[in-house]
C-alpha cells in the first residue's frame, strides 16, 4: 500500500539553528498539506499545496518557516531560526482530488525538539 | 472562525460500545471526518459524514447532525487495540483563497481497559 514518506523521523536542533524536513506524497496525490501537532492537541494546518501552488499559507509563521513544493510532488519545510516554541510533530499529509478528496493520508512526521 | 469540542478523555472496558462525541461551529460546512492516532503515530482516516445520518465501517460507525452541528463516533467490540487519540475534525469553506479546509479538534483519548 502506498504510504507517505516523510523524513527524518527525529530532529534535535539548537535553537536560533536552520532546520529542515522532507515529504514525499503517496503517488498521484495532488494536493500536500503541512500540518504541526503540539502535543495533546489536534493538528493545525500549517500551508496546503495544490500541485506546486500554495493554497493556504494564511497559519505559516512566515517570519521564520518557508514551504516549497517545486515540480508538484515531494515538498520541503523549513523553520530558520528555531525558535524553542517550534518543538512539536510536524506531519505530511497528501490527498487525491475528486469524489474522495477529503481523506488525508498522512506520513509518520518529524519530531522536533529544540534545545 | 472555526472550533470544535469534543470530551479529552474516555475510559471503556473490552468488548463494551463507547460514543465520543463531537460538536462544531463553523461557516460553509461541507462535512465531518474521525481520524485516529496512537502515541507516537501518525493519524489515519476512520470516517467521512457529509450528509445527515450514521456511517457504518466494521466496528466503527460515524454519525452527523448538520442541523444541530454535531457528529459522534461509535465504536464496537471495544479491542485493546482501539486505545488510541480520536480527533474529529471539520471540513468547510477555506474563508480566502477558495476551496475547502480541515480544521481538526483537540482529540479524545480513549482508553481501553481488562
Amino acid at each position: 500500500e502506498a504510504e507517505v514518506a516523510q523524513s527524518p523521523r527525529y530532529k534535535i536542533t539548537e535553537k536560533s539553528q536552520a532546520v529542515a524536513f522532507w515529504c514525499d506524497p503517496i503517488s498521484g496525490h495532488a494536493t500536500l498539506y503541512w500540518y504541526r501537532q503540539i502535543l495533546g492537541q489536534g493538528p493545525e494546518l500549517l500551508v496546503q499545496f495544490q500541485d506546486e501552488s500554495v493554497v493556504d499559507d494564511s497559519q505559516l509563521p512566515k517570519d521564520r518557516f518557508s514551504a516549497e513544493r517545486l515540480k508538484g510532488v515531494d515538498s520541503t519545510l523549513k523553520i530558520q531560526p528555531a525558535e524553542l516554541g517550534d518543538s512539536a510533530m510536524y506531519l505530511c499529509a497528501s490527498s487525491q482530488m475528486g469524489v474522495r478528496g477529503y481523506e488525508q493520508y498522512f506520513g509518520p512526521g518529524t519530531r522536533l525538539t529544540v534545545t | 472562525g472555526q472550533s470544535l469540542e469534543q470530551p479529552s478523555e474516555v475510559t471503556a472496558v473490552e468488548g463494551a460500545i463507547v460514543q465520543i462525541n463531537c460538536t462544531y461551529q463553523t461557516s460553509g460546512f461541507y462535512g465531518l471526518s474521525w481520524y485516529q492516532q496512537h502515541d507516537g503515530g501518525a493519524p489515519t482516516f476512520l470516517s467521512y459524514n457529509a450528509l445527515d445520518g450514521l456511517e457504518e465501517t466494521g466496528r466503527f460507525s460515524s454519525f452527523l447532525s448538520r442541523s444541530d452541528s454535531y457528529g459522534y463516533l461509535l465504536l464496537q467490540e471495544l479491542q485493546m487495540k482501539d486505545s488510541a487519540s480520536y480527533f474529529c475534525a471539520v471540513r468547510d469553506r477555506r474563508l480566502t483563497g477558495g476551496g475547502n479546509k480541515l480544521t481538526f479538534g483537540t482529540g479524545t483519548q480513549l482508553k481501553v481497559e481488562l
